[in-house]
Order: structure tokens, then sequence, then C-alpha cells
């Protein structure tokens, strides 16, 4: 079975503040993918990564890839009240259609 | 468009009975998934469509648990003789399907059903 724990399991942070939240598995994985879910919603997609080593941004946020493929962290630069919510990793294999959710890190930024 | 609808929001059972959550996936979607999550926890795999047929059904955790696409379209979770560990959030996804290097098409949540089970 494979399994993906995030760390920080909560995290409360000021507004303008910088975060990291990790995702770290013993298993290597194709890709990875990082979704935010909020109260009474699905988890949206923000972001995939591929290639071990990748680095994407997407504004205020920046996602790695671990080399290895088996870990992933989300940075937060100058968090914002709209940053709050559950943030998800979740593991994909080549050839399997199904995600495996990493156990999730509540995010609330305090204005 | 319409995304991902899921029916009802809500459902409030009894212990031992039998219930049926539906969704409506994006339309031409071909793909369907079911996932499960629990309070506090990450979404888990249940059941992936791909047309009508399931092609893996390996997270249904036991034979209580089946579900249906007849149509390639609208599918239905079916749950019997429910128990208390059933109670969460049943999410619906679906997506165009396979996605090439990334693995896997980008799935798009519905809002979820929540059971509970008394």
């Amino acid at each position: 079975t494979q399994l993906l724990e995030q760390s920080p399991q909560f995290l409360s942070i000021q507004e303008g503040e910088n975060l990291t939240v990790y995702c770290n598995s013993s298993s290597v994985f194709s890709s990875l993918q990082w979704y935010r879910q909020e109260p009474g919603e699905g988890p949206v997609l923000l972001v995939t990564v591929v290639t071990g080593g990748e680095v994407k941004k997407l504004k205020r946020l920046t996602f790695q890839f671990g080399d290895a493929r088996k870990d992933s962290s989300l940075h937060i630069t100058a968090a914002q009240p709209g940053d709050t919510g559950l943030y998800l990793c979740a593991g994909v294999n080549f050839g399997n259609e199904k995600l495996t959710f990493g156990t999730g890190t509540r995010l609330t930024i305090i204005p | 468009g319409a995304g991902v609808s899921q029916t009802p929001s809500n459902k409030v059972t009894e212990k031992g009975k039998y219930v049926e959550l539906r969704c409506d996936p994006i339309s031409g979607h071909t793909a369907l998934y079911w996932y499960r999550q629990s309070l506090g926890q990450g979404p888990e795999f249940l059941i992936y469509f791909q047309g009508t047929g399931a092609a893996d059904d390996s997270g249904l955790p036991n034979d209580r648990f089946f579900a249906v696409r007849p149509e390639g379209s609208v599918s239905t979770l079916k749950i019997q003789r429910t128990e208390r560990g059933d109670s969460a959030v049943y999410l619906c996804a679906s997506s165009l399907g396979f996605g090439g290097l990334a693995g896997v098409g980008t799935q798009y949540f519905g809002p979820g059903t929540r059971l509970t089970v008394l």
C-alpha cells in the first residue's frame, strides 16, 4: 500500500508570512498533484509535477517534486486569507488512473 | 458549462438501511471516479469507470458497496446494510481519461454527498 504523509497536519499563521507544506512517501510516483479543498466542496487541482526535481510556480505558490519522485513540497509566499483551506497532495502511477491522496494539511491564514 | 453534480448533498440513514448516491459527470467525460473522505483525512479511492465498465474497483471496502454506470454517463454508488463506519463524504470526479506523461487526466470533483449513518 502506498502512503503519502503530509506535514504539518495543521498550520495557522499570520497574513504575510511564508510557509512550506511537505508531502512524503516511501514509494515512487510517476507524477504528483496538489489540490486545495474548501469546506463543502471537492478538491480543486492546483498543479501536476512530473519530472524529478521539477519546480513549478503558480503566482505566490511554488511546488517542487523531489529528485527521487517520492516527495514534494508546497511553498507559499506572503500568505493571504484567501489561501485558507485543506491542501492535499496526490500521487499518480503511470497507467493507473486512481489518485492516492495524502493525509492533508489544514491551513488557516489569520488576517 | 456545468461541473460535476452529486445528489443528494446530505443523506442521513439508519444502520442496516440501503442507500444510493448519484453522480452526474461533466458532459463528454468518459472516465468517472468515486472516492470516500472521512473526517480530517484525504480522499480514498473506491472505484473507477472508463465508459460503462468498472476498470478498477480495488478500493471498494467490501461486497456491501457496488457502483454502476449503465449508459456511460451518470453513475450510482450503492451501499447495502449500511454501518456507522460508512459515514463519510462520498466524492465523485470525472475526466477526459488518459493524461499522457502526467499519467492521469485532470479529475474534476463534485461537491460530495455527506452520508451519516445513525
